[in-house]
């Protein structure tokens, strides 16, 4: 597609349960960020992918988060046993790679826990 | 380590007043550094970095690599500037600072 796409858009789901978000990098970036934007938190890096590979997984708040890219394309994140502290706009972005270009990001995928 | 500081969360003006939203960051090696901005109920979209050296909307950032800082400044701010606004840092990955509210009053 011609940008970014996450979903689902808004999510709404109970404690405790499991969450999948999902995003669609620009074809052919190489580079796909996952940020969490929160209240007076601004945007908190979680995970960013080269290719299908994850060099930096330091964001990621607990073991509860975990995020896949597979055929240098699509990301997936997944959140286990969700808490409400958990609730935030999860944000994607992907880039070209290297030094080359900005950041193009996605509407971002709204998730409350109840 | 990379670090990106955004001191100021709130900033009012009138419309015609200067504005200034002050970046400052840390990182060893030779940064790369942005502005981006989030109208509202919009996504996140680049205003301008800093290897472009251009005028975005009346916006101009000079990366001050002494002071470490990446100031974002417009001499006449419009209602329509009114946003979000975030620095960023590309060093090994790309950070945000915390963002800064621009409210340009009438």
């Amino acid at each position: 597609g011609a940008g970014v796409s996450q979903s689902p858009s808004n999510k709404v789901t109970e404690k405790g349960k499991d969450v999948e978000l999902r995003c669609d990098p620009i074809s052919g970036h190489t580079a796909l960020y996952w940020y969490r934007q929160s209240l007076g938190q601004g945007l908190e890096f979680l995970i960013y992918f080269q290719g299908n590979s994850a060099p930096d997984k330091s964001g990621l708040p607990s073991d509860r988060f975990s995020a896949e890219r597979t055929g240098g394309s699509v990301s997936t994140l997944t959140i286990q046993r969700t808490q409400q502290e958990d609730s935030a706009v999860y944000l994607c972005a992907s880039s070209p790679g290297g030094q080359r270009g900005g950041y193009t990001f996605g509407s971002g995928t709204r998730l409350t826990v109840v | 380590a990379q670090r990106v500081t955004q001191p100021e969360k709130l900033l009012s003006v009138f419309k015609g007043a200067p504005v200034e939203l002050k970046c400052n960051y840390s990182y060893s090696g030779s940064p790369e550094l942005f502005w981006y901005v989030q109208y509202s109920r919009q996504r996140l979209q680049l205003l301008l970095r800093h290897i472009s050296r251009e005028s975005i909307k009346g916006f101009t950032a000079d990366l001050n690599k002494g002071e470490t800082s990446f100031h974002l400044k417009k001499p006449f701010a419009q209602e329509e500037d009114s946003a979000m606004y975030y620095c960023a840092l590309r060093g090994e990955k790309l950070v945000f600072g915390k963002g800064m509210k621009l409210t340009v009053n009438p």
